[in-house]
């Protein structure tokens, strides 16, 4: 079956800008993570959305970052005045729910949107 | 959040096996661990997951011993293939917010 779709790719943008970048995750999974990438370094958790609870939003390092998630299935991860530290890879994961007695979900990942700032 | 702890990098040779271990210990009581692989340019995809004592599959098997503060990751007999960035994964206490860590780059060599 399908797996967890991002677009862009890539996107390019100048410094001051918004962004957005779209993540479709697997159709049924009720958890959607968003994740930061740079370069080199491990994955750095931003947000998570959970049915219809509300999102935990801890980890957005600054009040420039947003995220919706429409109808329980589509996410957009918003970028407000871009800046060139913000250049980095954003990752998607689904998940199909949290496993019964954890907290542990296996994630299914998309394939990331490069982001770069000049 | 909880913080897991690996090697930054390993080397090794085609055929050979390859153990990565990973310390957490502020895992969660009821959490599995959970260990993803990341090739360049992909997202991290799930290789296997355990709570305690071993855990087997196809690509590889996991040991967590009683205490469950660490966990050891062994690939049998890599090939170039196998060349990719390992991660465990583990929540903390009271969090359901999985920490990733930097990981550990496995290299295979000919």
């Amino acid at each position: 079956g399908a797996g967890v779709s991002q677009s862009p790719s890539n996107k390019v943008t100048e410094k001051g800008k918004d962004v957005e970048l779209r993540c479709d995750p697997i159709s049924g999974h009720t958890a959607l993570y968003w994740y930061r990438q740079s370069l080199g370094q491990g994955l750095e958790f931003l947000i998570y959305f959970q049915g219809n609870s509300a999102p935990d939003k801890s980890g957005l390092p600054s009040d420039r970052f947003s995220a919706e998630r429409t109808g329980g299935s589509v996410s957009t991860l918003t970028i407000q005045r871009t800046q060139q530290e913000d250049s980095a890879v954003y990752l998607c994961a689904s998940s199909l729910r949290r496993a019964a007695g954890t907290n542990t979900d296996t994630q299914y990942f998309g394939p990331g949107t490069r982001l770069t700032v000049l | 959040l909880a913080k897991t702890t690996q090697p930054i990098s390993m080397d090794s040779y085609e055929g050979q096996e390859v153990n990565i271990t990973c310390s957490h210990n502020n895992i969660a009581t009821n959490d599995y661990i959970t260990w993803y692989q990341q090739f360049p340019s992909q997202g991290p995809r799930f290789i296997i997951q355990g709570y305690k004592t071993k855990v087997t599959n196809e690509v590889a098997s996991l040991f967590i011993p009683a205490d469950r503060k660490s966990s050891t990751l062994s690939l049998p007999r890599v090939s170039l293939s196998d060349t990719a960035v390992y991660y465990c994964l583990g929540t903390s206490r009271g969090s359901y917010i999985p920490t990733f860590g930097r990981g550990t780059s496995l290299i295979v060599h000919p």
